[in-house]
């Protein structure tokens, strides 16, 4: 089972650059998410999406764009890297319905911006 | 807006022994739902718990149970019988709409030998 697959594992950028962190689920998951993860925090949510086509933005979406052409995928984008954006970044996914229903994380990014 | 509080950034607990994770938390709804989440150096993020808040049953999973205090928004973690597997990072979190999950800032769980 893939479940929720993040790539890369790793990147290191330099301040300024772009990148895409990609995100794909298996699972005909509508919901996904993406989170960071900071020294002495929990996760915080960046953007989410209820299904393709539709996105919106979380508690710390700035510096970040999405989208979400198909079900299976939600890419994040980093336009212009700054140090701030350094940490690790999780995506989810899950079932529409009930704020119950199991969340399913990826295995994490690490991103070093320097 | 919600916020979740972990009020022990690290604790420390003797092998069989039991410990307890506190979690409180700050919120208008009456219908939502808590989880505890395991963190091992890995990163990967494991569901360990999980509470309805319209249940007053404490759930429990093996040797992992909760104290689901509603009135007092307490909701504590504990781990009986506890394993070096056990050790990682425990994160206790808040969902009442199902995109938005809110995390605390996690307790670091040591098991000693």
């Amino acid at each position: 089972n893939a479940g929720v697959t993040q790539t890369p594992k790793f990147q290191v950028l330099k301040t300024g650059q772009s990148m895409t962190l990609q995100c794909a689920q298996d699972m005909n998951h509508e919901y996904m998410s993406w989170y960071r993860q900071d020294p002495g925090m929990g996760l915080r949510l960046i953007h989410y999406s209820v299904g393709a086509g539709i996105t919106d933005q979380g508690e710390v979406p700035n510096g970040y764009n999405v989208s979400r052409s198909t079900t299976e995928d939600f890419p994040l984008r980093l336009l212009s890297a700054a140090p701030s954006q350094t940490s690790v970044y999780f995506c989810a996914s899950s079932y529409s319905g009930t704020s119950g229903n199991t969340i399913y994380f990826g295995e994490g990014s690490w991103l070093t911006v320097v | 807006a919600q916020t979740v509080t972990q009020s022990q950034p690290e604790m420390s607990v003797q092998e069989a022994e039991t410990v307890t994770l506190s979690c409180t938390y700050d919120t208008s709804e009456s219908d939502y739902y808590l989880f505890w989440y395991k963190q091992p150096p890995s990163r990967q993020m494991i569901l360990v718990i999980r509470q309805e808040a319209y249940k007053q049953q404490n759930a429990t999973e093996n040797r992992f149970s909760v104290n689901f205090q509603k009135a007092a928004k307490s909701f504590s973690l504990k781990i009986s019988d506890s394993q070096l597997g056990d050790a990682a990072m425990y994160f206790c979190a808040y969902r009442s709409v199902p995109y938005d999950m809110r995390f605390g800032a996690g307790t670091r769980l040591t098991v000693k030998p």
